[in-house]
């Protein structure tokens, strides 16, 4: 059962445009969210993340939205670069106890020049 | 410089044969992942461990082995008994502690061939 769901595969958009990706989940119990970048063949790098006491979290081009109510969250990347092409995952963790990250699948961003 | 690093970074190994993949850290964390990730997959995490002598089996720790006599490596050992090795393995790192809230450092990763 996928508690962190990331149902867009894919997503293209232009340079210098708006990229939303989004993120469901379904555990009430995740109180802290990452988004993690991964290029092909390498580690994943950490990107943004918010806590459930939040719901925007900004750090320069990146901004994560969190609706808890809803369970969803989106990383909106403003403007969209070329080098922001790469595979974005959501990430999930429990607070007071619950050390793991759950991931979802992730989607395959493409920005095109 | 600090970080975690994986060697080697590609490896290919003859079915039945034991595999032991290195992970090493310098950033002082106290907490190491073990992750897999296949094609069109997330990561699935296979063993973690938040202290010196102590590790846990996460969601797919069927046929896998860890250690962890310092606090500086978490090696994995993918033993004949997984039945299907080839992935891309990554490790992580964090300074996780219960009740905070945290960050996980990866490696490079290293992909294993099963043939």
């Amino acid at each position: 059962d996928q508690q962190v769901k990331q149902n867009s595969p894919s997503l293209s958009v232009q340079e210098g445009r708006i990229s939303i990706l989004n993120c469901d989940y379904t555990n009430s119990m995740f109180d802290y969210f990452l988004w993690y970048k991964k290029y092909p063949a390498e580690g994943p790098t950490f990107l943004i993340s918010i806590s459930s006491i939040k719901d925007k979290n900004e750090d320069g081009r990146f901004t994560v939205f969190l609706n808890k109510s809803a369970k969803h969250l989106s990383l909106h990347i403003v403007p969209s670069q070329p080098g922001d092409s790469a595979v974005y995952f959501c990430a999930a963790s429990g607070w007071g106890g619950s050390e793991k990250l759950v991931f979802g699948k992730g989607t395959k961003l493409t920005v095109n020049p | 410089d600090g970080g975690i690093t994986q060697s080697p970074k590609y490896l290919f190994r003859k079915e039945g044969q034991n595999v032991t993949l290195s992970c090493e850290q310098n950033l002082n964390h106290d907490a190491m992942y073990w992750y897999r990730q296949d094609p069109g997959q997330g990561l699935r995490l296979i063993y973690y461990s938040q202290i010196v002598n102590d590790f846990q089996k996460g969601d797919i720790a069927e046929g896998y082995s860890v250690s962890r006599e310092k606090k500086e490596s978490f090696p994995l050992t993918v033993t004949s008994a997984q039945k299907n090795p080839t992935a891309f393995y990554l490790c992580a790192s964090s300074i996780a502690l219960t009740g905070t809230t945290y960050e996980q450092y990866f490696g490079p990763g290293t992909r294993l061939t099963v043939t």
